[in-house]
């Protein structure tokens, strides 16, 4: 089950530390997201990379940074500045403009 | 600004029944619709695009511009039928996806 894998699987928190979240693809993917899913609320984008070195704010990017220093890697780091980090996170990545995004098994991060 | 809207949270029907999942946008471009799955325990994979205008596991979907809909249906739902799905809108030349907020479809037997 390779192609796209989110590491860990669980993440626990203390409220006001920063943690970062994985995501490794070898599908030599050029586009990368990060989405956040929450109950009734769908999948909300974060943050996307189109290019090494390049990315976009998504939607919520409030509280969160990325890299993409490498084509396979768009590491996420949840902030202390994010109010409400509490939830599913899910990496994705596709091939070509508008193609079908292939998902990450995903991170469930809890603040305690 | 670009809208994806699924006005159902859940949908129930029995074994056998046809199967209606709503999807509704609003965008002011040429728009590509996706449906996506999310079965228990596996990962959101893509069920179908219109552009294909395929039929994928019996589901098939077609883009009514008039109306803005892109509904997702079935004539006989299977128990293995039960799952989230998520419609899905990309936009013109950029690579992001907007999503609904999901319908979870659950066949009874």
């Amino acid at each position: 089950d390779g192609g796209i894998t989110q590491s860990p699987k669980y993440l626990f928190r203390k409220e006001g530390q920063n943690v970062t979240l994985s995501c490794e693809q070898n599908l030599n993917h050029d586009a990368m997201y990060w989405y956040r899913q929450d109950p009734g609320q769908g999948l909300r984008l974060i943050y996307y990379s189109q290019i090494v070195n390049d990315f976009q704010k998504g939607d919520i990017a409030e509280g969160y940074s990325v890299s993409r220093e490498k084509k396979e890697s768009f590491p996420l780091t949840v902030t202390s500045a994010q109010k409400n980090p509490t939830a599913f996170y899910l990496c994705a990545s596709t091939r070509l403009k508008g193609d079908e995004q292939f998902f990450g098994p995903g991170t469930r991060l809890t603040v305690l | 600004a670009q809208r994806v809207t699924q006005p159902e949270k859940l949908l129930s029907v029995f074994k056998g029944a046809p199967v209606e999942l709503k999807c509704n946008y609003s965008y002011s471009g040429s728009p590509e619709l996706f449906w996506y799955v999310q079965y228990s325990r596996q990962r959101l994979q893509l069920l179908l695009r219109h552009i294909s205008r395929e039929s994928i596991k019996g589901f098939t979907a077609d883009l009514n511009k008039g109306e803005t809909s892109f509904h997702l249906k079935k004539p006989f739902a299977q128990e293995e039928d039960s799952a989230m799905y998520y419609c899905a809108l990309s936009e013109d030349n950029t690579d992001k996806l907007i999503f609904g907020t999901g319908t979870r479809l659950q066949v009874f037997p």
